[in-house]
């Protein structure tokens, strides 16, 4: 079945420093959509990606979604502590069901 | 206040007891949905709901049962036959499951109930 990886699972990085997960799907996506989950929260929804190519800007927050609609990055520039918490990505199949197959996740961590 | 919410936060039951897991939102939201978070892992897709009496298995709905008599409301079973039900419960809900460019399958989620089988 369709696979959504992501890389790395966990990241700690020094405050100021620069941070990126990236996502792979292991087949074409319709669309990606980013989602953030705070220690002991729920995922809060960030952006959508449509686009091949698309890049997408949240003050320190960049998005990419790949030419081939496959693979996707988060990079954060100068990391907070408020960026701590667990970032998805979540891909939708082109065919098939309208649902979205969440990614692993990568675990941020930022060290005042 | 708009919203979904889920109860309750924490619920602990003993093997082999059936329980279910509430859902309510408020956003007049034709989509539901309920995903399982296991410790360090992504979100996995239970059951979904496109409209009122209408739902779909997920990836992984063996030993869970749901019912959508109102569009407000998607209770979840963890039935007995769940083999390995602990876990982080996360309902969710979209205006609708279709979208791309209108941001109408965008998801918002609840708080999650914490179960743990004793």
């Amino acid at each position: 079945g369709q696979q959504v990886m992501q890389i790395p699972q966990y990241q700690h990085v020094q405050e100021g420093e620069d941070f990126t997960t990236y996502c792979n799907s292991s087949t074409t996506l319709s669309n990606i959509q980013w989602y953030k989950q705070r220690p002991g929260g729920h995922p809060v929804f960030l952006i959508q990606l449509v686009k091949s190519g698309e890049v997408k800007k949240q003050k320190r927050l960049t998005f990419q979604f790949g030419e081939a609609k496959k693979n996707s990055s988060l990079h954060i520039t100068a990391t907070q502590t408020t960026d701590v918490g667990t970032y998805f990505c979540a891909g939708k199949t082109l065919t098939g069901t309208y649902k979205y197959i969440f990614g692993t996740g990568t675990r941020l961590k930022v060290l005042a | 206040d708009g919203g979904i919410t889920q109860s309750p936060k924490y619920l602990f039951r003993k093997e082999g007891q059936n329980v279910t897991l509430s859902c309510e939102q408020n956003l007049n939201h034709d989509a539901m949905y309920w995903y399982r978070q296991d410790p360090g892992q992504g979100l996995r897709l239970i059951y979904y709901s496109q409209i009122v009496n209408d739902f779909q298995k997920g990836d992984i709905a063996e030993g869970y049962s749901v019912s959508r008599e109102k569009k407000e409301s998607f209770p979840l079973t963890v039935t007995s036959a769940q083999k390995n039900p602990t876990a982080f419960y996360l309902c969710a809900s979209s205006t609708s499951i279709f979208g791309v460019g209108g941001l109408t399958d965008t998801q918002y989620f609840g708080p999650g109930t914490r179960l743990t089988v004793l």
